[in-house]
């Protein structure tokens, strides 16, 4: 099984921070890593899919990068809206599965 | 697109969680499409458990593998999920969603249902 390790597990922060959250692959994985954001009480949201494809209507200030087994997401200038939890999750091609990892809380600084 | 999530919110400890994903808005039958269930235990994290393709195949989560069933019935553009065995560990917040096999990332998600395992 593909175990995935994201970092940090929490992290303060305040509006206009750029923000870094990492996600580590236990094996290479190509680029089928997505991110998502989950606020208290809702559905995660789509973020980020293929490693770096901004899903549409999300705002330019979120990016994705990395391949193999070492991905990063970055928020560019945190917003009030973006305090929230944060997952990667990765696909297995070779024996279809989907891992999360264990989650980023962005909490205000 | 809507998914909607429906079952029973509290099963007893060893029998079987039942529960289904109806989607409104568009087709299960459309091609490439996988179909799938996660759930999130109160506080924790988010746990795939399993999916379903459009033509049928079934993929699970290895640590739930011998519990769990997914099914489709495309005439009612519906899936299923079948928890078998359930404990208090089972309990938590059921999430259905779709996910393009081209993104294998989950895009649609339902509000969710919360399901508690108590006697």
């Amino acid at each position: 099984d593909i175990q995935m390790t994201q970092s940090p597990s929490t992290l303060s922060a305040s509006v206009g921070d750029r923000v870094t959250i990492t996600c580590r692959a236990s094996q290479s994985i190509s680029n089928w890593l997505a991110w998502y954001q989950q606020k208290p009480g809702k559905a995660p949201k789509l973020l980020i899919y293929k490693a770096s494809s901004l899903e549409s209507g999300v705002p330019s200030r979120f990016s994705g990068s990395g391949s193999g087994t070492q991905f990063t997401l970055t928020i560019s200038s945190l917003q009030p809206d973006d305090f929230a939890t944060y997952y990667c999750q990765q696909y297995n091609a070779y024996s279809p599965t989907w891992t999360f990892g264990q989650g980023t809380k962005v909490e205000i600084k | 697109l809507q998914l909607l999530e429906s079952g029973p919110g509290l099963v007893k400890p060893s029998e079987t969680l039942s529960l289904t994903c109806t989607v409104s808005g568009g087709s299960i039958s459309i091609n490439s499409y996988y179909w799938g269930w996660i759930r999130q235990p109160p506080g924790k994290g988010l746990e795939w458990i399993a999916s379903i393709y459009y033509s049928g195949s079934t993929y699970y989560n290895p640590s739930l593998k011998s519990r769990v069933t997914i099914s489709v019935d495309t005439s009612k553009d519906q899936f299923s999920l079948k928890l078998s065995s359930v404990t208090a560990a089972d309990t938590a917040l059921y999430y259905c969603a779709r996910h393009p096999y081209s993104r294998s990332a989950m895009d649609v998600w339902g509000q969710g249902t919360t399901v508690t395992v108590s006697s």
